[in-house]
Order: C-alpha cells, then sequence, then structure tokens
C-alpha cells in the first residue's frame, strides 16, 4: 500500500460547481498535511494546511479525518483558474523524523467554461 | 522577490556525462531539499541540508550527490547520467522544519538523459 494515496483523476467540473478529492495515507502516526496546487508544468504551491478542527480559506476547505485517515479538500464555486493538480503531502513522523514529507501523486482537476 | 531560483531550466544530457544543477534562494531559509518528481509517482526528495555545511539522504539518493558550502546555494550534481535518472528536478527551501513550514519550490529543471 502507498503511503499516501489520491485519485488521480481526471474530475472534470463545470465552472461554479463544487468538488472534493480526497486522500489516505497509511502512517497514523502522521503528523501533519497539507494541499499543495501545482499547475501544468510549473512547481507546486502551498494551498493550505490541514489542521485537525478542518480549516476554510475563501472557497477552500480542508478536512481531517484520522479515525480513518484521510484529508479532504472541497472547492466551491469551481473557477477556470482552479484547473490544476492538487498534491497531498503528508508528514509520516517516522520515528519522531519531522523533516520528511511524503507527497501523493496529484489529483488533476479540469474546470470546463 | 526571486524566491527560490534554478538553474537550468532544461538541459539534455548523454549517458555518463556529468552536470551540476544550482538552487538559490534569497530568503534567508535553513532548509533547503532537492526533489525529483516523475509521471506516477509523487515528488520523491534526493538529498537535503539543514544548514550551510549540512547535507542528508533522501529517499533517492543514489547517483546524485550534494554541496551546500554557502546558506543560499544548493548544488546537485550528477558524475555519470544515466537514463533513469531523466525527471524534472525541483529544488525546495523552508525557514523551518517541514512539518509546520512551507516549502517554496524553484521553477523546475527538465532534464532529459540519453
Amino acid at each position: 500500500r502507498k503511503e499516501v494515496e489520491q485519485d488521480p483523476g481526471p474530475f472534470n467540473v463545470p465552472e461554479g460547481a463544487t468538488v472534493a478529492f480526497n486522500c489516505t495515507y497509511s502512517n497514523s502516526a502522521s503528523q501533519s498535511f497539507f494541499w499543495y496546487r501545482q499547475d501544468c508544468r510549473k512547481e507546486p504551491k502551498l494551498l493550505m494546511s490541514v489542521y485537525s478542527s478542518g480549516n476554510e480559506d475563501g472557497r477552500f476547505t480542508a478536512q481531517l479525518n484520522r479515525a480513518s485517515q484521510y484529508i479532504s479538500l472541497l472547492i466551491r464555486d469551481s473557477k477556470l483558474s482552479d484547473s490544476a493538480t492538487y498534491l497531498c503531502v503528508v508528514n509520516p513522523n517516522y520515528g519522531g523524523a519531522t523533516n520528511k514529507l511524503i507527497f501523493g501523486t496529484g489529483t488533476l482537476l479540469a474546470v470546463q467554461p | 522577490n526571486a524566491g527560490v531560483t534554478q538553474t537550468p531550466k532544461f538541459r539534455v544530457l548523454k549517458t555518463g556525462q556529468s552536470m551540476t544543477l544550482l538552487c538559490a534562494q534569497d530568503m534567508n531559509h535553513e532548509y533547503m531539499y532537492w526533489y525529483r518528481q516523475d509521471p506516477g509517482m509523487g515528488l520523491r526528495l534526493i538529498h537535503y541540508s539543514v544548514g550551510e555545511g549540512t547535507t542528508a539522504k533522501g529517499e533517492v539518493p543514489d547517483g546524485y550527490n550534494v554541496s551546500r558550502l554557502k546558506k543560499q546555494n544548493f548544488l546537485l550534481g550528477l558524475e555519470s547520467a544515466a537514463p533513469s535518472q531523466t525527471s524534472v528536478y525541483f529544488c525546495a527551501s523552508s525557514y523551518g522544519l517541514p512539518y509546520n513550514s512551507p516549502l517554496h519550490f524553484g521553477n523546475g529543471t527538465r532534464l532529459t538523459v540519453t
């Protein structure tokens, strides 16, 4: 089983739609969770951290479910500019190592006009 | 604000050739990283540095060497390139440990080894 798993998509949604992605992780001791966004042929950029209580940033909401070991990203009122690959990133905290991150392969979102 | 700058942006090598990828950051970050990104795989850590003069192996270090002689620069070397090293290479930096500090990435180097 991969340490971090994502549905590669693509998720094709119309403008204005609400879309959600999930990401599962295998290590129950994982400490920190993030969503990064990567545009085609560009570098990844931090979209948001994922906190235990869940957090929201404008149209984006991130949730953590420790019991089922997954994080989610919800995008409301999708814009064309949201089209990108969304990377799930986890700090697995092996042996207390806080300097390691595991990147998922990403979920491709294509917002259609 | 330059952030993290990588050079070169593109390179084609023949098997056995060597090259050095340069990463420079102007944010005074302590931590720097080299990742590679391949289709169908997440970014994988090659080497990293927690400060000037220090380096450590990541999960896929074989065939690569690194140096951090100055805080702002992190060099990745390929001594004898192999086709398996065809990839997109990203440098990144962070002000603190990555579990609570965002990574700032350079715009990548596309390397093809024939």
